[in-house]
């Protein structure tokens, strides 16, 4: 069965750090991988999404870049943090069949900016 | 542009009383709809969800939804809510290129 990873659970980190989190997903081949973001009291925001290796897909500008090194790891980064970048982070995975398919999530990353 | 609306932000049911979350989209097409449930401080599991064929759905945990295309509508029902219900839930409509776009949510409370 398939099954999606991410971690760390949660981070808290200084202004002006670096962030990398990472997104793995087993028992699956090509997904489609996405990132949301939920700030406090809100609905999911879609910050990237991609197809396959090395293909990422930007739905909003941001503070944040995301990478897929390979087929089955979603990375996502920032430089320098700010603050408005708290929040619970989402991974999300789907089939790469042409459809509507539904999308898995795995368990979020709770970031807390100081 | 595609939208979903979920036009309550907090609904409070008694334990055992029935209940129905309000969900709206716009879509030009026919939609691919979905619910999902997140419990506090989780990712989100997938409740049920409409693709085509019978316009009531069945899903996990006894709930039901029920689209209906005059309305734009696909409202989450249940008729006997339980304490362990209690969570926020989002209804979405997959756009064209098979991206998720969420309603606000809907924060269920179920008092005792």
């Amino acid at each position: 069965s398939q099954t999606i990873h991410q971690w760390p659970a949660t981070l808290v980190q200084p202004v002006g750090s670096p962030l990398s989190l990472e997104c793995t997903v087993e028992g699956t081949s090509n997904p489609n991988l996405y990132w949301y973001r939920q700030a406090a009291g809100r609905g999911l925001q879609l910050l990237f999404y991609s197809v396959g290796i090395g293909q990422i897909s930007s739905e909003v500008p941001q503070n944040l870049s995301a990478s897929r090194p390979q087929d089955r790891q979603f990375i996502l980064s920032s430089k320098k943090l700010l603050l408005s970048d708290s929040g619970f982070y989402l991974c999300a995975w789907t089939s790469g069949r042409a459809g509507g398919n539904e999308q898995f999530f795995g368990p979020g990353t709770r970031l807390t900016v100081l | 542009a595609q939208s979903v609306t979920q036009p309550d932000i907090h609904i409070t049911v008694s334990e055992g009383a029935s209940l129905e979350l309000r969900c709206n989209y716009s879509y030009g097409a026919t939609p691919y709809l979905f619910w999902y449930v997140q419990s506090p401080g989780q990712g989100l599991q997938l409740l049920l969800k409409y693709f085509s064929g019978d316009t009531l759905v069945q899903g996990i945990k006894g709930f039901e939804a029920e689209f209906k295309r005059s309305q734009s509508s696909f409202n989450l029902r249940k008729p006997s809510v339980h304490w362990s219900d209690a969570a926020e839930y989002f209804c979405a409509v997959m756009d064209s290129s098979y991206k998720l776009i969420f309603g606000s949510g809907t924060r269920l409370l179920v008092r005792p």
